[in-house]
């Protein structure tokens, strides 16, 4: 199984702020890792597949990057509706697996 | 609107059956690979399965292997998840999610429970 390890756990940011959230990868995952965003009692919402894609809707200052074992997810110019978790999905092995969660708070 | 809702969630004792279904709305639903996913209380998200999108490709967390079974209906715009000799640990909220189509169901409820 792969596993997904997100940094950091937890952050409390300022609005403006850039975020920048990390997926590292046991191994090779290509390119088949995706974020999620979940706000409280809400189902997650994709932001970003395949690394990079963008996703019709999301915001522009969302921003994935990344390859192989090592990923990121950039937030730009933080809002305060980006309060949220946030999860890293990987598809490349079996089974699938989530990384689990970085949770946003905004100051 | 892209949607997925999930049903059939509910009560059970240890070794019975359940059967989820998920319907999805506001896309081509015979495009995508549908996932099952899950939450048990006090856990992160676990993928259970997932299905091709013709049906002819299926595959299953090896916990769940033997129990569970994956299906879809094109023409209904379905996909569902048979689940039966149901254990305490399958209690969990059960999602169905495409990162094909970027969308994820609200959730139902399994509990498994004497």
């Amino acid at each position: 199984e792969i596993v997904l390890t997100q940094s950091p756990d937890f952050q409390s940011v300022t609005p403006k702020e850039k975020v920048t959230i990390t997926c590292r990868a046991s191994q090779s995952v290509v390119n088949h890792i995706h974020w999620w965003q979940q706000k409280p009692d809400q189902s997650p919402k994709l932001l970003i597949k395949y690394v990079s894609q963008s996703i019709s809707g999301v915001p522009s200052r969302f921003r994935g990057s990344g390859s192989g074992t090592d990923f990121t997810l950039t937030i730009n110019s933080l809002e305060a509706e980006d309060a949220a978790t946030y999860y890293c999905h990987q598809s490349n092995g079996f089974p699938q697996t989530f990384g689990q969660g970085t949770k946003l708070e905004i100051k | 609107e892209v949607k997925l809702v999930e049903s059939g969630g509910g009560l059970v004792q240890p070794g019975g059956s359940l059967t989820l279904s998920c319907a999805a709305s506001g896309f081509t639903f015979g495009n995508y690979w549908i996932n099952w996913v899950r939450r048990a209380p006090g856990k992160g998200l676990e993928w259970v399965a997932n299905i091709n999108e013709d049906g002819s490709q299926k595959f299953y967390l090896d916990s769940v292997k033997g129990r569970c079974t994956i299906s879809r209906d094109n023409a209904k715009n379905s996909v569902y998840l048979q689940m039966n000799s149901l254990r305490a640990e399958d209690t969990a909220v059960y999602y169905c999610e495409s990162v094909g189509a970027a969308t994820w169901g609200q959730g139902t409820l399994v509990s498994v429970s004497s």
